[in-house]
C-alpha cells in the first residue's frame, strides 16, 4: 500500500531563518508525482510545489525548494528566509495512477509555526 | 477560470441525523472529483472519488455514501452520522487530461454533537 509520513507534527522556526520538512513515502511505482500543500488558518489548501519523479532536477519555488531522494523515497521541503506568512500546516502528498484516473495520497501533515 | 464551490460552510448535526454536503466546479468539464476528511492528527484521508457521472469509488468503508448526480456535482451523505463523523471535508477535482494537482475547494467543517 501506498503511504505517506510526515514525522514531525509540529515545527517552529524564527522569522527569516531557513526550516525544513520531512515526508517519506512508499511506492512501487517509477513514475510519479509530489506535491506539497500549504493550509493556513482559513484551511483554504495551496499548493507550494510539484515534484515529478522522472525529474532528477529538485523542483524550486521562490523562497520553497524540495529535496527529492528517489532512492530513500524522501521528499523534503526546504523554506528559506521563513515569514510570518508561512506559518501554516504543511501537507506532503503523492499521487498514484489508478485505471482510469489519479488519486492523491496525504500525509498528517507538519503544523509550522513562524516567530517573530 | 475554474471555480469550485463547497456548501455549507459549517454544520453542526446531531448523532442520528442525516447529511448532505455538496460540491460544485464551474469552468470544466467531466472532471475527476474527490472527497477527502481531515480529522485531527490524521492528515486528509481520500473518502470517495468520482471519474464521471454515477461512478463513485470508495476508499474507505464508513458511515457515509458519495452520488455524482451531475458532470460538476459531488454530493456527500449519511443515512445517521456518528460522533466520528466530525471533521473537516474538502471536495477536490482535476481536470482528466491533466496531469496535474487536484484544486480543493473551501471545505465544510461539520461538527456532531
Amino acid at each position: 500500500a501506498q503511504t505517506v509520513t510526515q514525522s514531525q507534527p509540529e515545527m517552529s522556526v524564527q522569522e527569516a531563518e531557513t526550516v525544513t520538512l520531512s515526508c517519506t513515502y512508499d511506492t512501487s511505482e517509477s513514475n510519479y508525482y509530489l506535491f506539497w500543500y500549504k493550509q493556513p488558518p482559513s484551511r483554504q489548501m495551496i499548493l507550494v510545489i510539484r515534484q515529478e519523479a522522472y525529474k532528477q532536477q529538485n523542483a524550486t519555488e521562490n523562497r520553497f525548494s524540495v529535496n527529492f531522494q528517489k532512492a530513500a523515497k524522501s521528499f523534503s521541503l526546504k523554506i528559506s528566509d521563513s515569514q510570518l506568512g508561512d506559518t501554516a500546516m504543511y501537507f506532503c502528498a503523492f499521487m498514484k495512477h489508478i485505471p482510469g484516473t489519479y488519486k492523491y495520497i496525504f500525509g498528517t501533515g507538519t503544523r509550522l509555526k513562524v516567530l517573530a | 477560470s475554474q471555480t469550485i464551490h463547497q456548501w455549507p460552510a459549517t454544520l453542526v448535526q446531531p448523532v442520528g441525523s442525516p447529511l448532505s454536503l455538496e460540491c460544485t466546479v464551474e469552468g470544466t468539464s467531466n472532471p475527476n472529483l474527490y472527497w477527502y476528511r481531515q480529522a485531527a492528527g490524521r492528515g486528509l484521508q481520500l473518502l470517495f472519488y468520482s471519474v464521471g457521472i454515477g461512478q463513485i469509488s470508495s476508499e474507505v468503508p464508513q458511515n457515509l455514501s458519495a452520488s455524482r448526480p451531475q458532470d460538476r456535482q459531488f454530493i456527500l451523505s449519511s443515512k445517521k452520522l456518528l460522533l466520528s463523523d466530525s471533521g473537516f471535508y474538502l471536495c477536490a477535482w482535476r481536470e482528466v487530461l491533466d496531469v496535474d494537482r487536484p484544486y480543493f475547494g473551501p471545505g465544510t467543517r461539520l461538527t456532531v454533537t
